[in-house]
């Protein structure tokens, strides 16, 4: 069965340190991953997306990689900050023309940054 | 900044009544879509729609339920005959998919809809 794992529910971290969200996927090829966050009660807000072609991609503090062999991809945030507690959602697109992007979502990482 | 609104805010509403959720996509978007959250669960598609009609559904998206796009601006999911299980925080998202280079879906701040 098609499967989305996110590394853990929840992840702990001290201020400054950098935060590593890991996203492992089966039984799918995917033409886009993307990464969202979600506070509690709200919508998923957009943050980066990378393409099956590309292996990282980078927005100011963000990070994301893609291991298309793996079918991993790891999510980078350097000198977190209390701010950026957060649920943190991978999700999946495999649009390839005939879909109109569907995203398949794993269950999110929890994190939050300590003082 | 442009974003995606959803009213309202919660329902409550008892089983087997009909309930309409109403979304406003931002105005130059082209795709639209419908997603739903059962509270400590992942998000799941329910439904995408483009140029008045379905695109795809998923398996969750039976014949309770039904979307449409009565004007320019609004998009509306309707759920026949509400059940328990249909609680869940419900997403209306849009996307201007590829023009300008962009797959990014922008989502509402959600329809609470509590079924008793």
């Amino acid at each position: 069965s098609q499967k989305i794992e996110q590394n853990s529910e929840a992840l702990n971290i001290q201020e400054g340190k950098t935060a590593t969200l890991t996203c492992n996927y089966t039984n799918y090829s995917p033409a886009y991953l993307q990464w969202y966050r979600q506070d509690p009660g709200r919508g998923p807000v957009f943050l980066l997306l990378i393409r099956e072609n590309e292996k990282e991609k980078r927005k100011e503090r963000l990070k994301v990689t893609f291991d298309t062999t793996l079918k991993q991809s790891l999510f980078h945030i350097t000198a977190s900050q209390p701010a950026d507690s957060a649920t943190y959602l991978c999700a999946l697109d495999i649009y390839r023309g005939s879909t109109l992007g569907r995203l398949y979502f794993g269950r999110g990482t929890q994190l939050t940054v300590w003082p | 900044e442009p974003e995606v609104t959803q009213t309202p805010s919660h329902q409550v509403t008892q089983m087997g009544q009909e309930v309409i959720l109403r979304c406003v996509p931002i105005s130059n978007h082209l795709y639209f879509y419908w997603y739903r959250q059962i509270l400590g669960q992942k998000v799941e598609f329910l439904v995408s729609f483009y140029n008045n009609e379905i695109s795809e559904k998923s398996e969750i998206f039976d014949d309770q339920f039904s979307v449409e796009r009565p004007d320019g601006s609004n998009f509306t999911l309707k759920i026949r005959s509400t059940k328990l299980e249909d609680s869940a925080m419900y997403f209306c998202a849009s996307s201007d998919f590829g023009q300008g280079n962009s797959y990014e879906q922008y989502f509402g701040p959600g329809t609470r809809l509590t079924v008793t």
